[in-house]
């Protein structure tokens, strides 16, 4: 079974403050994507990366950075947290062009 | 980037079968058609992937005609556990897929 594990379920943080939310897989997949999920907007892509030091900015990367030293860990930053980054934040992995993507449990980040 | 179209939500009764229809006119060629689900405070779970035809797994079934722009989710005989979100997502090699705002399902006893 692949499994995604996310750092924390629950994060509050204040505005200002650089945040890191980390995320690891263990299929090996070259892969990794980060989400935001927000009620009546659904799932939005802010970066992804398929290999490693190699990222792609997605459809919102404005405010984040993103890391990926090894090919299990992707890292999602945000250097200076505002309250408009108060979500839900999810990280995905997915091996070959046939796999769906394997998502982790998500990290409710509150930024006050 | 291949956009879906799909209903909100939709009702349905234990034990009855479910289809949900996506439209995606504008899939390209090498764009797989991929089901996901989610329950509240949790990852979407992935369901089934196609390109073509029918494919069917242990949970559910799939079905695509011949010109792809639209696919059907079945949920064969539902129960209360199937209330979800369904999200359907057409993407292929860039990986940059896009989720929709997927239809609700509720499932009523």
């Amino acid at each position: 079974d692949v499994k995604v594990t996310q750092s924390s379920r629950y994060l509050v943080k204040r505005t200002g403050e650089k945040v890191f939310l980390e995320c690891v897989q263990d299929m090996d997949h070259e892969n990794m994507f980060w989400y935001r999920q927000d009620p009546g907007l659904g799932l939005r892509l802010i970066y992804f990366s398929y290999d490693v030091k190699m990222k792609e900015k997605g459809d919102i990367p404005e405010g984040y950075s993103v890391s990926r030293e090894k090919k299990e860990r992707f890292s999602l930053i945000l250097e200076s947290a505002s309250t408009n980054q108060t979500s839900m934040y999810l990280c995905a992995s997915r091996g070959n062009d046939e796999e769906g993507q394997y998502f982790g449990p998500g990290t409710r980040l509150l930024v006050l | 980037l291949a956009k879906t179209t799909q209903p909100i939500s939709m009702d349905s009764y234990e034990g009855q079968e479910v289809n949900i229809t996506c439209s995606h006119n504008n899939i390209a060629t090498n764009d797989y058609i991929t089901w996901y689900q989610q329950f509240p405070s949790q990852g979407p779970r992935f369901i089934i992937q196609g390109y073509k035809t029918k494919v069917t797994n242990e949970v559910a079934s799939l079905f695509i005609p011949a010109d792809r722009k639209s696919s059907t989710l079945s949920l064969p005989r539902v129960s209360l556990s199937d209330t979800a979100v369904y999200y359907c997502l057409v993407g292929g090699g860039d990986d940059k897929i896009i989720f929709g705002k997927g239809t609700r399902l509720h499932i009523l006893p």
